[in-house]
């Protein structure tokens, strides 16, 4: 199956600091991603669709001056999360879906501690 | 009313039992069905696509009744490995649309 990236997987940081998550689309050209919280023993939270070459529709309650994501490339997407607070800590997910697929791929999450 | 409702679990179970898993979904113009599992700890990970025609994978069988919103999934002869949160996942489109997740069934199989 198509194979999406994370990086980084686990970032430890301070508050007020920014984290930059970056999803990467190994072997197919992703027109759309999308960018997921979950929070423990929670469901996945749908915060933002991306889209290459515009911007990002944001889910309703999701800040975007404070989760900025760029899609620039058709196998790039990323989110970040600016001065990050401690309630900002989860485990932050993306995944990707091709012009032809309905299928989405998920990446390998990356885990936020703001501390 | 969620969009997307499963059973709320969760179901324990022993080795080589048979469970299945029920999600109903309310937009009646959904137009692709899935179900994904998650390991603790880890991304969800495509388990199957569901059709109105059903379709089986091995042990497991994904059915969809569209006239009812309902999707399930069957499980047969259970093994620990498949202890997981299984995941109903609906799209409104079939290309580009954004998909609505379940709050997911979680399973544990023991020996």
């Amino acid at each position: 199956g198509a194979v999406v990236s994370q990086h980084p997987s686990r970032v430890i940081c301070k508050s007020g600091t920014s984290v930059k998550i970056e999803c990467r689309s190994l072997d197919f050209q992703a027109t759309t991603m999308f960018w997921y919280r979950q929070f423990p023993k929670q469901s996945l939270m749908l915060m933002a669709t991306s889209n290459e070459g515009s911007k990002a529709t944001y889910e309703q309650g999701v800040e975007k001056d404070k989760f900025l994501i760029n899609h620039a490339s058709l196998t790039l997407s990323t989110l970040t999360v600016t001065s990050a607070h401690p309630e900002d800590s989860s485990f932050y997910i993306c995944s990707a879906r091709d012009y032809h697929g309905e299928t989405q791929y998920f990446g390998p999450g990356t885990r936020l501690l703001v501390l | 009313r969620k969009e997307v409702e499963q059973d709320p679990g969760p179901f324990n179970v022993p080795e080589g039992a048979t469970v299945a898993f029920n999600c109903t979904y309310s937009n009646s113009a959904s137009q692709s069905f899935f179900w994904y599992r998650q390991d603790c700890r880890k991304e969800p990970k495509l388990l199957m696509s569901v059709y109105s025609s059903g379709n089986e994978d091995g042990r497991f069988t994904a059915q969809l009744n569209r006239a009812s919103q309902y999707i399930s999934l069957l499980i047969r002869d259970s093994k620990l490995s498949d202890s997981a949160t299984y995941l109903c996942v609906v799209n409104k489109d079939t290309n580009a649309g954004k998909s609505t997740f379940g709050d997911g069934t979680t399973l544990t199989v023991k020996p």
